[in-house]
């Protein structure tokens, strides 16, 4: 099993849809959660840290669920520009180590 | 503008030919990493320096080597590419503190004949 797993897509939306993706990982003791955008072959960038209590910024929501092992994302009111490849990340307890997931494609259709 | 420089974007080798593709860092921060990205495969981590000359190895340090002489570069060399090496890289920085984010670089294609 992998570390962290994630759907790879692609979600195809119509623009304003709303859509979650989900992350799933394998040890209980990661301490932190982000969520980063890449584009087409370019560098990740964060789009946003995981929270215990959740957390929005603008049309997007990220929720952690620890008993489940998942992190989720929320894009509300999809725009074109939203289209990219979103990466779940997760850093474990105590050290400096990010794992990966392989990423999840969006593709909103006009 | 804080960043994190990676050259070059693009590179054509030949297997065997010593090559070096070079990362640095504005922001002075503490700790930098090297990673690989492969369809299907997402980012793996090569090594990674949690100072001036520390290193460590990562998920996939096989053929690679780094160094960490001052704190703003950290050059991924690889000594004798080959084929399976064949990739895109991302360098990267952090501040050192725990759960803070990664800054990447641009990243450089490389494509080992």
């Amino acid at each position: 099993r992998k570390e962290v797993e994630q759907d790879p897509g692609p979600f195809n939306v119509p623009e304003g849809a709303t859509v979650a993706f989900n992350c799933t990982y394998s040890n209980s003791a990661s301490q932190s959660f982000f969520w980063y955008r890449q584009d087409c072959r370019k560098e990740p960038k964060l789009l946003m840290s995981v929270y215990s209590s959740g957390n929005e910024d603008g049309r997007f929501t990220a929720q952690l669920n620890r008993a489940s092992q998942y992190i989720s994302l929320l894009i509300r009111d999809s725009k074109l520009s939203d289209s990219a490849t979103y990466l779940c990340v997760v850093g474990s307890s105590g050290t400096y180590k990010y794992i990966f997931g392989t990423g999840t494609r969006l593709k909103v259709l006009a | 503008e804080a960043q994190v420089t990676q050259n070059p974007r693009y590179l054509i080798t030949v297997t065997g030919k010593k090559l070096t593709v070079t990362c640095s860092q504005n922001m002075n921060h503490e700790y930098m990493s090297w990673y690989r990205q492969d369809p299907g495969l997402g980012l793996r981590q090569i090594y990674y320096s949690m100072n001036v000359e520390v290193t460590d190895k990562g998920d996939v340090p096989e053929g690679y080597k780094v160094s960490r002489k001052e704190k703003r570069n950290f050059p991924l060399i690889l000594e004798s590419p080959s084929p399976n090496q064949t990739s895109l890289y991302f360098c990267a920085s952090m501040s050192g503190h725990l759960n803070e984010k990664l800054f990447f670089g641009s990243g450089t294609q490389l494509s080992v004949l």
